[in-house]
């Protein structure tokens, strides 16, 4: 089945400093999706990118199909935006099931 | 915006009880799905329905799971009986389209003690 690998998997910052979180998935993607998982559990959707770069404030995410990995960027990092960084991806079809990574563990420090 | 609701945020049970985790859906949203996540765990797709009928689930989605959205109401994942091992957080979600990023709920913790 697919496999999706999320690293680093724990990464320490302090705040101002850019994060680069990577994600490869060993099949073809055709839906691409990075969530927040906040350290109570609940879930956002951050941005959703199967292909090319999209940007929504500090938040940049870089796809390449071909290589079958993505990336997300945060800029200038604060100490709310600690917690889970998932990627999930869905290989096509109406059922769009994601499949997702482990995360990685984001903390920034004051 | 549109929201996906989770009813309870938190439920806690006996072992061998029947429990149902209520999702209230985005209005015209069609297709629904229900994720599992143990605590410390990947995210895993449970079952996805469409139309009234369950269109792919998982080996994760056992004999005892059963969904149902009667009558455009809440979509509803029922368990019963329960088990030690389905203590996790259950997300729900819904799109509009089944090819599109569906919109996640934020989750009803189950505890089966």
């Amino acid at each position: 089945g697919q496999q999706v690998q999320q690293s680093p998997s724990s990464l320490v910052l302090q705040e101002g400093e850019n994060a680069e979180l990577q994600c490869n998935f060993s099949s073809t993607a055709t839906q691409l999706q990075w969530f927040y998982q906040s350290p109570g559990g609940s879930l956002v959707s951050l941005l959703s990118n199967p292909s090319g770069t999209k940007h929504t404030g500090r938040l940049t995410s870089t796809t390449v199909t071909k290589e079958r990995r993505s990336s997300l960027h945060i800029s200038s990092s604060q100490t709310t935006d600690s917690g889970t960084y998932l990627c999930a991806i869905s290989s096509g079809g109406s059922n769009y099931k994601l499949t997702f990574g482990k995360g990685t563990l984001l903390t920034v420090t004051p | 915006g549109p929201k996906v609701l989770q009813i309870p945020s938190h439920q806690i049970i006996d072992m061998g009880q029947m429990v149902t985790l209520n999702c209230d859906p985005v209005s015209n949203h069609l297709y629904f799905y229900w994720y599992k996540q143990i605590l410390g765990q990947q995210m895993e797709f449970l079952v996805n329905f469409y139309n009234g009928k369950v269109m792919e689930k998982s080996k994760l989605f056992k004999d005892q799971f059963s969904v149902e959205r009667p009558d455009g109401s809440y979509f509803t994942l029922k368990i019963q009986p329960t088990a030690l091992e389905d203590s996790a957080v259950y997300f729900c979600a819904s799109s509009l389209v089944g090819g599109q990023a569906p919109l996640f709920g934020e989750g009803t913790r189950l505890s089966v003690l």
